[in-house]
């Protein structure tokens, strides 16, 4: 099963910018999109980068996404770190071998 | 806008099945691909299955086969997930979640998740 494995949290202080890993387990992560999501405590998830590195409406340019072919992961990057960042962020993508979507396990994003 | 509301908390016993709606407002449920993704407490998402518009079916994930439907009520604009031989590792929020009509993997719209506890 395709996999996709994230670091369980990453901390960095207002202003500053942080990058979020989301490595696939098997074939080619660029096969097919990676979403990012944001959870807040008690809240649902919400886009913050769809298609590798599409932002919705609303959203705003301190986020970018992308993808590395070679080290077969995506990133989410947020610049200008504000303290309203802080959440849980997900990356999530499609596995074509079993037919299914799938999600990494999820980085609590610290901002102090 | 797609806004979907589901129904409130349920708890159950060991063994018992629950059953989950979530109606949809601003379109219709025809027009749209229906998902449910659950999180346990603490833990991440994840994905239990949904209406597939490439294949045009209902897909499980493996997990969940033999324990899960997922029905539509088109009349009513109302998805329903229904989960049976409940455990107590069942215990989670589910969501149901739509996939973007112009991005195939993408859900675009949540429900605000309903808490199902499995405790004897």
């Amino acid at each position: 099963n395709f996999m996709l494995t994230q670091p369980h949290s990453v901390s960095e202080s207002p202003g500053k910018t942080v990058t979020i890993s989301c490595t696939g387990s098997s074939g080619s992560i660029a096969s097919n999109y990676v979403q990012w999501y944001q959870q807040r405590p008690g809240s649902a998830p919400t886009t913050v980068i769809y298609e590798d590195n599409q932002r919705p409406s609303g959203v705003p340019d301190r986020f970018s996404g992308s993808i590395d072919s070679s080290s077969n992961s995506a990133s989410l990057t947020i610049s200008g770190l504000k303290t309203e960042d802080e959440a849980d962020y997900y990356c999530q993508s499609y596995d074509s071998s079993n037919q299914g979507w799938v999600f990494g396990g999820g980085t609590k994003l610290t901002v102090l | 806008q797609v806004q979907l509301v589901q129904s409130g908390a349920e708890v159950k016993k060991p063994g018992a099945s629950v059953k989950v709606s979530c109606k949809v407002s601003g379109y219709t449920l025809t027009e749209l691909s229906m998902h449910w993704v659950r999180q346990a407490p603490g833990k991440g998402l994840e994905w239990m299955g949904g209406f597939d518009p490439e294949d045009g079916e209902t897909i499980y994930a493996q997990k969940f086969q033999g324990r899960v439907t997922m029905t539509e009520d088109t009349s009513t604009d109302t998805a329903y997930m229904e989960l049976s031989s409940l455990r107590s590792e069942d215990t989670a929020v589910y969501y149901c979640a739509t996939v973007s009509i112009a991005a195939r993997f993408h859900f675009d719209y949540w429900g605000q998740g309903t808490l199902v506890t499995v405790s004897s």
